[in-house]
């Protein structure tokens, strides 16, 4: 079966400190996988997305980056962080042509 | 542009009994999916049901049914039996078709409160 870990599961940072966040996927092969980040109190937003090795889309302009060094593995950084980042950011992954995406369980990030 | 409307931010029912949750989606596209997710407390995203635009049946998945009512554009959960497990965020999400990418678009959510 299909597992999807991410880390760390929070995270207190400084402003202006750099970030990276990974996520992994266990047990499927060339998945479509995503990051999106939640604001307290509100829905998710579709930060990137990958359809496979070093293909990346972005659908917000903002201070943070993705990349996907390998199949399985998706990874959110940021160079210098800003308060506005922080956020509860969620990994997913769906198998291309399928409906439905599986989400991991979180990073609740904090900026100070 | 899709939109995903949920109107309810937050609603309570009695253990034991049946709770509908509503959401209304605007899109031009003919080919679409819907979604509703389940957040606990402790924050991860949980899959429930799914509808697709072409599906005739509505989708049912244990006590989850899913409500489809296609020329008003909305998707509502119906959660039969309501347990104390189930005070949760709800989501109702939307799939944009076209390519490989299966982006979905969220609402806003509906935070149900179980009461025994």
């Amino acid at each position: 079966s299909q597992t999807i870990h991410q880390w760390p599961a929070t995270l207190v940072q400084p402003v202006g400190s750099p970030l990276s966040l990974e996520c992994t996927v266990e047990g499927t092969s060339n998945p479509n996988l995503y990051w999106y980040r939640q604001a307290a109190g509100r829905g998710l937003q579709l930060l990137f997305y990958s359809v496979g090795i070093g293909q990346i889309s972005s659908e917000v302009p903002q201070n943070l980056s993705a990349s996907r060094p390998q199949d399985r593995q998706f990874i959110l950084s940021s160079k210098k962080l800003l308060l506005s980042d922080s956020g509860f950011y969620l990994c997913a992954w769906s198998t291309i042509g399928a409906d439905t995406q599986y989400f991991g369980p979180g990073t609740r990030l904090t900026v100070l | 542009a899709q939109k995903i409307t949920q109107t309810q931010p937050g609603m309570f029912v009695q253990e034991k009994e049946a709770v509908t949750l509503d959401c209304t989606y605007d899109t031009s596209d003919q080919s679409y999916g819907l979604f509703w997710y389940k957040q606990p407390s402790s924050g991860e995203m949980i899959f429930l049901i799914y509808q697709g635009s072409y599906d005739e049946q509505n989708a049912t998945e244990g006590r989850y049914s899913l409500n489809f009512q296609k020329a008003r554009k909305s998707a509502n959960l119906v959660i039969s039996a309501s347990q104390l497990g189930d005070s949760a965020m709800y989501f109702c999400a939307m799939r944009e078709d076209g390519g490989a990418t299966n982006k979905l678009i969220f609402g806003t959510g509906t935070l149900l409160a179980v009461q025994p």
